[in-house]
Order: structure tokens, then C-alpha cells, then sequence
């Protein structure tokens, strides 16, 4: 069965303490890797896809990359801003349709 | 504005009842997604329609139904409503299946 793990469930930070989320996950072919970021109350928001182990994607203080079983969220220097829910989703290749399996997310607070 | 428009944004109701909700994707997106967030379950995928057609289908209950119209909004009906149905529901748009997808902010959705 597909699965997606995120840890740690919660984490707080002070504003400039680097860190990284993980993100495990199974699924029977890789189409791709999704992060989203979600803040209270509102809808989740496109942060970066990935496809292929090895690649990385970079916007502002946040990079995410990917291997053959797991995903990080590295987040440089965050600020309080960058508080959030931060989710993982996958979407396999066997899917006919778009579907994404989302993990139940790490809720990110920073603190100034 | 994700460009992604969802109505209404709160909707209060009795068990029993049917409810409709309402999604516009954004201009040009011809896959519409539905996802459904409580607390304990996260986020849900329930069903996506492609261009007017069903595409795929998620462990959505037999009392809900939806439908993608010529125009490309769509709609998600609920009926028979039960306290457990309270929740979150999300509807999605993308361009094409392997695109990240466009959130828009959700009908929260309470029976009473």
C-alpha cells in the first residue's frame, strides 16, 4: 500500500536555527514528489515537485531533495513567517489520474 | 487568490441533509481534484474529473457525489449528512495530471 510519513509531527524553532523535515515514503513507482505548505484555515500551497533521486529544488530559505525512499525540507535560517504546516504528498506512476497520497504533515513554529 | 475559487466558504447544516459544494478551477486548468481534511484522517483524496470526465476515484462515500460541468466548474454533492462528515473540503485544479496541483481555500463544512 502507498504510504507517507512525515516527521517530526511538530517542531518548533528560533528564527535563524536551520533544520530539516523529513518525509518517508513507499509507493510502487515514483511520478513524483509534492511539498505544500499549509497555513490555519487556509488551502495548501504549491512549494516544490520533485521526480528523480538525486534532484533538488531551491525557493528563498527552503530546499527540498529526494532519494529512493525519503524527501527533506531543509529550511535555512527561518524566520517567523515560515510557520506553517508543511506537507508531503506522492502521486505514483501506476495511477491513472492525478491522485496524491499526503502525509499528515509537520507543523512548523518559529519564534523570534 | 490561488485562482482557484470555492463556495461557500462556511456551511452549517442538520444531519440528514444534502448539500452542494462549488468549485471554479483556474482558467485553463481542465483537472479539477476533490480532497476532503478532518483532524485525525489529514488530508483525503476523494475524486478528480479531466475535462468533464471522472478520471479517478478515491474512498469516497456512496452518499457523496460530484460532477465537472462543460464550463469546467464542479461540484461536490454530500447527502445524508452525519456528524462525521464535518471537515474541511478542498477542491484542486492543475493543467495536467503530472503538475503540481493549485489549492483553492476550502468549504468548512459543520453538521450539527
Amino acid at each position: 500500500e502507498d504510504q507517507v510519513t512525515q516527521s517530526p509531527e511538530a517542531l518548533r524553532l528560533q528564527e535563524g536555527e536551520s533544520s530539516s523535515l523529513n518525509c518517508s515514503y513507499t509507493v510502487s513507482g515514483l511520478r513524483g514528489l509534492f511539498w505544500y505548505r499549509q497555513d490555519p484555515g487556509k488551502g495548501p500551497e504549491f512549494l516544490f515537485t520533485l521526480y528523480s533521486a538525486g534532484e533538488e529544488k531551491e525557493k528563498e530559505r527552503l530546499k527540498a531533495t529526494l532519494t529512493k525512499k525519503e524527501s527533506f525540507l531543509h529550511i535555512t535560517a527561518p524566520k517567523p513567517e515560515d510557520s506553517a504546516t508543511y506537507l508531503c504528498a506522492v502521486q505514483a506512476s501506476y495511477n491513472q489520474g492525478g491522485k496524491l497520497i499526503f502525509g499528515q504533515g509537520t507543523e512548523l513554529s518559529v519564534k523570534p | 487568490d490561488s485562482g482557484v475559487t470555492q463556495t461557500p466558504k462556511h456551511l452549517i447544516t442538520a444531519t440528514g441533509q444534502r448539500v452542494t459544494l462549488r468549485c471554479s478551477p483556474r482558467s485553463g486548468d481542465l483537472s479539477v481534484y476533490w480532497y476532503q481534511q478532518s483532524l485525525d484522517q489529514g488530508l483525503q483524496f476523494l475524486i478528480q474529473y479531466y475535462n468533464g470526465e471522472e478520471r479517478a476515484k478515491g474512498n469516497i462515500l456512496e452518499r457523496f457525489s460530484a460532477q465537472q460541468f462543460p464550463d469546467l466548474h464542479s461540484e461536490l454533492n454530500l447527502s445524508s449528512l452525519e456528524l462525521g462528515d464535518s471537515a474541511l473540503y478542498f477542491c484542486a485544479s492543475s493543467p495536467r495530471e503530472k503538475y503540481g496541483y493549485t489549492f483553492g481555500s476550502g468549504t468548512r463544512l459543520t453538521v450539527v
